[in-house]
């Protein structure tokens, strides 16, 4: 069964402060993908990735950055973390070939931003 | 530019009441169409898919069919369970390899014993 670990369930950041957020997936997917989940806003998409190194932007990108060193972890990283991003972070991996695989979430990094 | 549309919750059931919550989407081409669910406390589970027109799929009792005439997809059961309170999302596929969903804003099922 796809696994796929985000390493904190709950954070409390202070204004300014730089953020990483960790996302492990054990099943050698290529793609990759991190979402924000608001209320009445349901989930966006802030970056995701396709391969090693390779990374597009996603809707909501303005603030954040991505890295991906490793097939297996991809981290979003809040540069100056801002209480406009408070909200539950979901990452998320998946095949890219059949077209239409199933995307397999994590549990979610509930962050807040005082 | 490609959307989808849900409708607002929350939706309360007694148990073993019937089930419809509505998805409507646009988009150009030929998407696919999904359902997740997300119980309390979790991330989101594919609840079941559709690839094309008059496709159905179905999972765990739901069903949604494929309607490329209404461009809906309206998920459904029969007789819905306590276990089944949930938020439910509505998405579709952006297209190409990438899988990028785009996806609803998901409605809040609560259902009282």
């Amino acid at each position: 069964d796809v696994k796929v670990t985000q390493s904190s369930r709950y954070l409390v950041k202070r204004t300014g402060e730089k953020v990483f957020l960790e996302c492990v997936q054990d099943m050698d997917h290529e793609n990759m993908f991190w979402y924000r989940q608001d209320p009445g806003l349901g989930l966006r998409l802030i970056y995701f990735s396709y391969d090693v190194k390779m990374k597009e932007k996603g809707d909501i990108p303005e603030g954040y950055s991505v890295s991906r060193e490793k097939k297996e972890r991809f981290s979003l990283i809040l540069e100056s973390a801002s209480t406009n991003q408070t909200s539950m972070y979901l990452c998320a991996s998946s095949l890219s070939r059949p077209n239409a695989s199933p995307l397999h979430f994590g549990n979610g990094t509930r962050l807040t931003v005082t | 530019g490609d959307s989808v549309t849900q409708m607002e919750g929350p939706v309360t059931l007694s148990e073993e009441a019937f089930l419809t919550i509505n998805c409507t989407y646009t988009a150009t081409g030929y998407p696919s169409l999904f359902w997740y669910v997300q119980y309390p406390g979790e991330g989101l589970q594919l609840l079941l898919k559709a690839t094309k027109a008059d496709d159905k799929g179905s999972n765990k009792g739901f069903e949604a069919t494929y309607r490329k005439e209404t461009t809906s997809f309206h998920l459904e059961k029969g007789s819905v369970q306590v276990s089944d309170s949930a938020v439910y999302f509505c998405a579709l596929l952006y297209g190409g390899a990438t899988n990028k969903l785009i996806f609803g804003t998901g409605t809040l099922l609560a259902v009282q014993p």
